[in-house]
This record gives structure tokens, sequence and C-alpha cells, in this order.
């Protein structure tokens, strides 16, 4: 596969559930992120991981606990969630310089999750 | 903090006519990068055009170019010879360089929603 791969397509779980989001990425890239797409609303981004360590959490609930066990893959991992968690969850990666990053970030097709 | 514009919620354009998308940002930022995506209802988000603040000169990529004015912190998306396939949500986006990690912060617009009547 290339580019950047998202598993599962839609996911539809309830508030008593535990689910894990999966992202791959094939591009040889040293970040990866996790957004929340709402909608009507802008992108939210989540999570920042560089070389598999978390650099950013932009203030996101508990109940949402990522983990990159190596800088292709990223997990998203759901428990308790709320009716108002259901969005499209998109991850992206990115390769950076050590010193300065502004590249270009690429997308996975993300995650349609529904929490009932 | 950056904030990025796009007051079109909606667009229409007939099929291979020209349109331009609206775009305007804010940054206290010297150096940052500009981003066109394109988001179709397969929900993939992908790279239209890229553009980096520091080049004066309007990126172009086939049927897409910008309208880049920095002084009115204004980015416009031209799409030329419109085709079917280009009806999608396209997205503004605006990135913050990050000196010391290999990470940098993409600041979102609401989006635009482009028709194309045949």
């Amino acid at each position: 596969e290339t580019g950047v791969t998202q598993t599962p397509r839609h996911l539809v779980m309830g508030m008593t559930n535990k689910k894990s989001l999966k992202c791959e990425q094939h591009l040889g890239h040293n970040a990866m992120y996790w957004y929340k797409q709402s909608a009507k609303k802008p992108l939210e981004l989540m999570f920042v991981y560089s070389l598999e360590e978390r650099v950013e959490n932009n203030s996101v609930p508990s109940r949402f606990s990522p983990e990159c066990p190596n800088s292709s893959h990223l997990f998203l991992h759901l428990h308790t969630l709320q009716p108002e968690d259901s969005a499209l969850y998109l991850c992206a990666s990115s390769q950076g310089t050590l010193y300065r990053s502004t590249d270009t970030q690429y997308f996975g097709p993300g995650t349609r999750l529904t929490v009932l | 903090a950056q904030t990025v514009t796009q007051s079109q919620p909606e667009m229409s354009v007939q099929e291979a006519e020209t349109v331009t998308l609206s775009c305007t940002y804010d940054t206290s930022e010297s150096d940052y990068y500009l981003f066109w995506y394109k988001q179709p209802p397969s929900r993939q988000m992908i790279l239209v055009i890229r553009q980096e603040a520091y080049k004066q000169q309007n990126a172009t990529e086939n049927r897409f170019s910008v309208n880049f004015q920095k002084a009115a912190k204004s980015f416009s998306l031209k799409i030329s010879d419109s085709q079917l396939g280009d009806a999608a949500m396209y997205f503004c986006a605006s990135s913050t360089p990050n000196y010391g990690g290999a990470t940098n912060k993409l600041i979102f617009g609401t989006g635009t929603l482009l028709a194309v009547q045949p």
C-alpha cells in the first residue's frame, strides 16, 4: 500500500465500548498527527507525534488515548466515548528536518466514527 | 494565534469554466506556508497546491493556481477548465514552522463546497 492508510473506515460503537483506530504511513515520514473533523467545524488537531514521541496534546479528553509504537504506526484508543465524539478522524504524516519543519502533511482517508 | 477564514461556504461552476475560491489568513509569523487541500466525497484529504510565503511567484499546478497577496494576507485558488471530478470541499490552511522539531501545525479554514454543473 502507498501513502497513509487508516482502518477501519467506519466504526459504530456504544458509549461503554473500547475500540482502537489504526493509522499506517508508507512514506518514510517522521511525524504523525490525529485530527478530528466534525460537521460545520474546522479540522481540530488532537495529537502530534515526532519520532514516536508525543509533542502536542491539544486539551483532548482522556477518553482518547494515542499510541505511537514506531514512526510508521499510530493508534487512537477509544473508551467510554460520548455521542458528541462522533466525527471523522483523520490521520496525517509529514517529513521534517531536525531543526525546522513546514513540510506538507499527507492525510489518510479517515475513520467515520459513530457513538451511540 | 493564526487564523484562516474562508468566507464562501458554497460555490458553483459550470464544467470547463473558471472559478476562484477565496481565503484570508492572519499570522504574526514571517515564515509560513499556505496550502489548499481538496476533500471529495471519498473523504480523503488531498493536497492541491502549496505556497511558501517567502516566494513572490504564485504557485501553479496544472489547472490549479493561486493568487498570493502577502500584504493583504489573501490566498485565493483558481481552478481553470473545471471538471466534474473537481467537485469537493476545498480547505485553505496555513502552517506554522516548528524550529527544533520535525512537526508543524496546520490551521484550517471551514471549507468551501464546490459543485461542478455539467
